[in-house]
């Protein structure tokens, strides 16, 4: 079965240092998000992206975040300055074409910053 | 606001026992509506969904859900839960007409512990 693949796994950062969230989505689906999940949280709706450009994103998104399908099959999130509350779990997905044609997760990726 | 409310935080159930588990949602007009399992250590993975038709949904694992239009709500059921089931559930719901678009809003999740 088809897989959303997500590297790092866990990575742990200094505050104010920026990192790269790396996802590689299922290769014939269109639709990319992220979603984050504070620890003990709900999972929350970061940004979605459709056509080499973000179709939609949450409050949470602001402009240190920001999103890039640099070579048609990685998409990547970055946190240009990361802040103690940007620690979460970190989860991309994507659907072939709307929400009706199923959602896959990645396992995740840990952000902790300290 | 419009939300998704899961009032279950944590079940402890005994094998065999039968599993509910509550979600109400607050969004108007069409709804898609899901519930999504997480292991530990794992990533999300679909249980099942509904779009429409009959609101009665079946999926795997022996995971069923109802969807009752009047009530806003999509509970998860099992007739008889194992020790394999102990998981994180999360209820999620995407919300075209309100310009969800493809988005999906997640409740808080209910913490499902399964003993022998």
């Amino acid at each position: 079965e088809p897989e959303v693949t997500q590297t790092p796994s866990h990575q742990v950062t200094q505050m104010g240092q920026e990192v790269i969230l790396r996802c590689v989505p299922i290769s014939n689906h269109l639709y990319f998000y992220w979603y984050r999940q504070i620890l003990g949280q709900k999972v929350e709706f970061l940004v979605s992206f459709y056509n080499n450009e973000i179709s939609e994103k949450s409050e949470i998104f602001d402009d240190q975040f920001s999103v890039e399908r640099p070579d048609g099959s990685n998409f990547t999130l970055k946190i240009r300055s990361t802040k103690l509350e940007d620690s979460a779990m970190y989860f991309c997905a994507s659907t072939p074409l709307g929400v009706g044609y199923g959602y896959t997760f990645g396992s995740g990726t840990r952000l902790t910053v300290v | 606001a419009q939300s998704v409310s899961q009032h279950n935080h944590h079940v402890i159930l005994s094998e065999a026992a039968s599993l509910e588990l509550g979600c109400n949602y607050s969004y108007g007009g069409t709804v898609n509506l899901f519930w999504y399992v997480q292991y530990p250590g794992q990533h999300l993975q679909l249980l099942l969904k509904y779009f429409s038709g009959d609101p009665l949904v079946k999926g795997i694992k022996g995971f069923e859900a109802e969807f009752i239009k009047s009530k806003f709500s999509f509970n998860l059921r099992k007739p008889s839960v194992q020790w394999s089931d102990t998981a994180e559930y999360f209820c999620a719901v995407n919300a075209p007409s309100t310009g969800g678009g493809n988005k999906l809003t997640f409740g808080t999740g209910t913490q499902l512990k399964v003993e022998l």
